[in-house]
């Protein structure tokens, strides 16, 4: 089955330590996106990347920092500097828009970060 | 910059017909997306809309107005499943494969 795994689904941190959320997919997509969602907001891009070796920052960038070393494969890292990092983490990909104009994006089930 | 806005709450009752309204401003649309998201869990693709007109699916269907910046998602034979937040986002040509996101309308839907 094709699709898209992130884990863990809840993760817990001391505050001040970096840690990473894992994002996998198998769909053969070029694109993948990194979203934090909060309670009573929409999707805030994070981080993307349409294509290997290659990523552009989103509109919360500040904190965070990707890798983009193979098409599966697109960790985030949450770092210390994040001022506020308990949220809910998203991860999608989609085939490479310049490809195609539709560009449905696929989702994982989530990664639920709590700072402590 | 995107202004994407829907309303933040719904109510309604099963077998009922409810609109969800989404109306955006950005600079080169490129088409609205409507997903459907269940708490705690990732957001679903319900429809994608790029030319003017409505788009039937079932019991779910979705309008674009381009030139209004408008948008609806309509869902008809309310079920109890039904109940979820469901989010509206817009693409732009000079930013291909970004999705821009409202804040989603969480329904609620009551037997």
């Amino acid at each position: 089955d094709g699709g898209i795994t992130q884990s863990p689904k809840y993760l817990f941190r001391k505050e001040g330590q970096n840690v990473t959320l894992s994002c996998e997919q198998n769909l053969n997509h070029d694109a993948m996106y990194w979203y934090r969602q909060d309670p009573g907001q929409g999707l805030r891009l994070i981080y993307y990347s349409q294509i290997v070796n290659d990523f552009q920052k989103g509109d919360i960038a500040e904190g965070y920092s990707v890798s983009r070393e193979k098409k599966e494969s697109f960790p985030l890292t949450v770092t210390s500097a994040q001022k506020n990092p308990t949220a809910f983490y998203l991860c999608a990909s989609s085939i490479r828009p310049t490809i195609r104009p539709y560009n449905e994006q696929f989702f994982g089930p989530g990664t639920r970060l709590t700072v402590l | 910059g995107q202004n994407i806005d829907q309303p933040t709450e719904m109510t309604a009752t099963e077998g009922a017909i409810v609109q969800i309204n989404c109306t955006y401003q950005t600079s080169g649309f490129n088409g609205l997306f409507w997903y459907q998201q269940h708490a705690g869990e990732a957001p679903t693709f319900l429809s994608y809309n790029v030319l003017d007109g409505l788009e039937e699916k079932g019991r779910f269907s979705s309008f674009l107005s381009r030139s209004k910046g408008y948008s609806y998602l309509l869902l008809k034979e309310l079920q109890m499943k039904d109940s979820a937040s469901y989010l509206c986002a817009v693409t732009e040509g000079s930013t291909l494969g970004r999705l821009y996101f409202g804040r989603g309308t969480q329904l609620t839907v009551w037997p």
